[in-house]
């Protein structure tokens, strides 16, 4: 079946710019996260979605961050007043039940701020 | 919270030969232990996972070892093949987000 879905693959921005990123996870699947990777860096964790719990912020560096899960499916990632610091890969995973069962990644956006 | 430390970052065999990548963790509440490659261009792609109650597991070329006590985990890959060369990412459960290492690229020489 299809996997998880991304877009846009990439995302060129001007400093101070909002954008909109958006994950489709797998059907089915009531656990979708979303990650950070910086050129050369590891993943770094954002947020958290289990079916109609409150999501896991945790890891949103600024309040500039911010995302949705309509319906229990797809996933919008909100940037705003983007900065040059958050050209970054956005990697979006979803999981059948979270907890510890496999993530499964999109391909990601390439965003990049000037 | 969870810190995951990973080694080398980088690594080159020749192929053939085995590689091996080494993680540590710091919360010894975490029982999940699972190890993606990446490729360039590609999302992470889950090759193998250990849970806590288990120290080896083993899938064909690919193995992986937990030691609780110690709190490392290591990925074992044999025979290695140019295909192999990718970016490996060792990852620990905190406890249902995944904290992950800094990533290890390996490179496989025919």
């Amino acid at each position: 079946g299809a996997g998880v879905s991304q877009s846009p693959s990439n995302k060129v921005t001007e400093k101070g710019k909002d954008v909109e990123l958006r994950c489709d996870p797998i059907s089915g699947h009531t656990a979708l996260y979303w990650y950070r990777q910086s050129l050369g860096q590891g993943l770094e964790f954002l947020i958290y979605f289990q079916g109609n719990s409150a999501p896991d912020k945790s890891g949103l560096p600024s309040d500039r961050f911010s995302a949705e899960r309509t319906g229990g499916s797809v996933s919008t990632l909100t940037i705003q007043r983007t900065q040059q610091e958050d050209s970054a890969v956005y990697l979006c995973a979803s999981s059948l039940r979270g907890g510890q069962g496999t993530q499964y990644f999109g391909p990601g956006t390439r965003l990049l701020v000037l | 919270g969870e810190n995951v430390e990973q080694h080398p970052s980088t690594l080159s065999v020749q192929e053939g030969d085995s590689a091996v990548i080494k993680c540590t963790y710091s919360d010894s509440a975490s029982n999940y232990f699972p190890w993606y490659k990446q490729e360039l261009g590609k999302g992470p792609q889950l090759i193998i996972d250990i849970r806590s109650n288990v120290g080896e597991k083993k899938d064909q070329r690919i193995a992986v070892t937990l030691n609780k006590t110690a709190k490392h985990f290591s990925l074992h890959i044999t025979e290695t093949q140019p295909e192999d060369s990718a970016v490996y990412f060792c990852a620990a459960s905190n406890p249902d987000k995944l904290i992950f290492g800094t990533g290890t690229r390996l490179q496989v020489f025919p």
